[in-house]
């Protein structure tokens, strides 16, 4: 069965700019959640759906955004980019409860 | 406010001894936890968990041990090799509240380097 996979797996942009991320659940997994990865604030939690449904959000500004369609398929989006958000960002699946496994994640650099 | 924490930064085991990384967490709704393993650039890699229901929990060369009453939790990796040196994460997770809505989140300790040395 294929893992969890994210593109782009890299990506640089500009402060001021926007960015969407995608995420490709395991197959049969319907819950997705994403998370920020930084040096000082470690694994931090985004948000998670769950058949289309946004069922959790972390302490993230409005300018980080997701959507789920309906083949779990999931994006997430940050607009009006800051150095801050340099990051990697990390998608996992699970099935409705469960271990969640994760992708590889996109490593996002503004500048 | 880190409900998760992990105390100890690196821990350095010589291969074939056991491998010990701790985990203390602060709240008592938190009814699931997880252990993952992290090389850099890469996304974690699940491990092992324990449900809040039981005290151990074994998988091959991983054991969990959990101490519901002290809010600790350990990882044991016997014996250690080279190949188990990376960061290594706890996690946990909250009891779902009566819509099921708390699956998704995890709350992750800052993670401890394992370094072993052949």
């Amino acid at each position: 069965k294929a893992g969890v996979t994210q593109t782009p797996r890299y990506l640089i942009k500009t402060r001021g700019q926007q960015v969407t991320l995608s995420c490709s659940p395991i197959s049969g997994h319907r819950s997705v959640s994403w998370y920020q990865q930084t040096p000082g604030q470690g694994l931090q939690f985004l948000f998670e759906y769950f058949s289309e449904t946004q069922r959790n959000k972390g302490n993230f500004p409005g300018r980080f955004s997701g959507r789920q369609f309906s083949n779990s398929r999931s994006e997430m989006n940050v607009s009006t980019l800051e150095l801050g958000d340099s990051a990697l960002y990390l998608c996992a699946s699970s099935l409705v409860k469960g271990e969640q496994y994760f992708g590889p994640g996109t490593r996002l650099t503004v500048t | 406010d880190q409900q998760v924490k992990q105390n100890s930064p690196s821990l350095s085991v010589q291969e074939g001894r056991i491998s010990i990384l701790n985990c203390d967490y602060t709240n008592s709704m938190f009814d699931y936890f997880l252990w993952y393993k992290k090389y850099p650039a890469e996304g974690p890699t699940f491990l092992i968990s324990i449900s809040s229901i039981k005290d151990k929990n074994e998988d091959g060369r991983f054991t969990v041990f959990l101490n519901k009453s002290a809010k600790h939790l350990s990882l044991h990796i016997v014996p250690s090799q080279p190949g188990d040196s990376a960061v290594y994460f706890c996690a946990a997770r909250r009891k779902a509240n009566a819509g099921g809505t708390s699956y998704g989140k995890l709350t992750f300790g800052q993670g401890t380097i394992l370094t072993v040395h052949p």
